[in-house]
């Protein structure tokens, strides 16, 4: 079956303008997670999603938010965008929410903000 | 808050050496996970640890988890060029089981030298 697919791979944005990413998770995977990428931080937990509900928020600003759609698709959107928040954003599905979940991860989308 | 610590941060070894990577955390944990990034590619997920004292193996790969459950290690044995790239172990809390409280480490980045 497909893997997670994330677009664009690629953005190139000016700061202070907005951008929103997409996440197409696996067939059947309900529950979507988005994380932020930086060589200095490594992995930090954006936000949870599950059957159009955010479960769970990372300490990250109002800036970033997030939505879930009836097909599990989600979108996640930065706003204002900072130098800062150039990274790999990836996201990652799983087939549920229980403690047993193993995370599938998407390709990323690489976002540099000049 | 909850975190998880890697070490080391970087390991450098000459191919054919044992390789070993720990991860503590400061909260006991219902499970671990670890994962695998190649450069410039996304995590991959190798396996997960769930009871106290467990010990999985992967063909050269040997995962533990602490009889604490605070705390686990990956051990590459015989080290091979194919297994660079960055390790990462993420730990579920043990009351949480969405992705949400899956808390990352910052990871081990291997380089292997033929």
């Amino acid at each position: 079956k497909a893997g997670v697919t994330q677009t664009p791979r690629y953005l190139i944005k000016t700061r202070g303008q907005q951008v929103t990413l997409s996440c197409s998770p696996i067939s059947g995977h309900r529950s979507v997670s988005w994380y932020q990428q930086t060589p200095g931080q490594g992995l930090q937990f954006l936000f949870e999603y599950f059957s159009e509900t955010q479960r769970n928020k990372g300490n990250f600003p109002g800036r970033f938010s997030g939505r879930q759609f009836s097909n599990s698709r989600s979108e996640m959107n930065v706003s204002t965008l900072e130098l800062g928040d150039s990274a790999l954003y990836l996201c990652a599905s799983s087939s549920t929410t229980g403690g047993t979940a193993e995370a599938f991860f998407g390709q990323g989308t690489r976002l540099t903000v000049v | 808050g909850q975190q998880v610590m890697q070490i080391p941060q970087y390991q450098h070894v000459q191919e054919g050496e044992d390789f070993t990577t720990y991860c503590n955390s400061s909260t006991t944990l219902s499970n671990i996970q670890w994962y695998k990034q190649r450069p410039g590619g996304h995590p991959v997920f190798l396996i997960q640890l769930v009871k106290s004292g467990e010990v999985k193996k992967q063909k050269r790969l040997t995962f533990q988890f602490g009889e604490a459950k605070k705390n686990s290690s990956l051990h590459i044995t015989a080290t091979q060029t194919t297994d660079v790239g960055t390790y990462f172990c993420a730990g579920h809390l043990l009351r949480g089981g969405s992705q949400g409280n899956l808390i990352f480490g910052k990871g081990t980045k291997l380089s292997v030298k033929p």
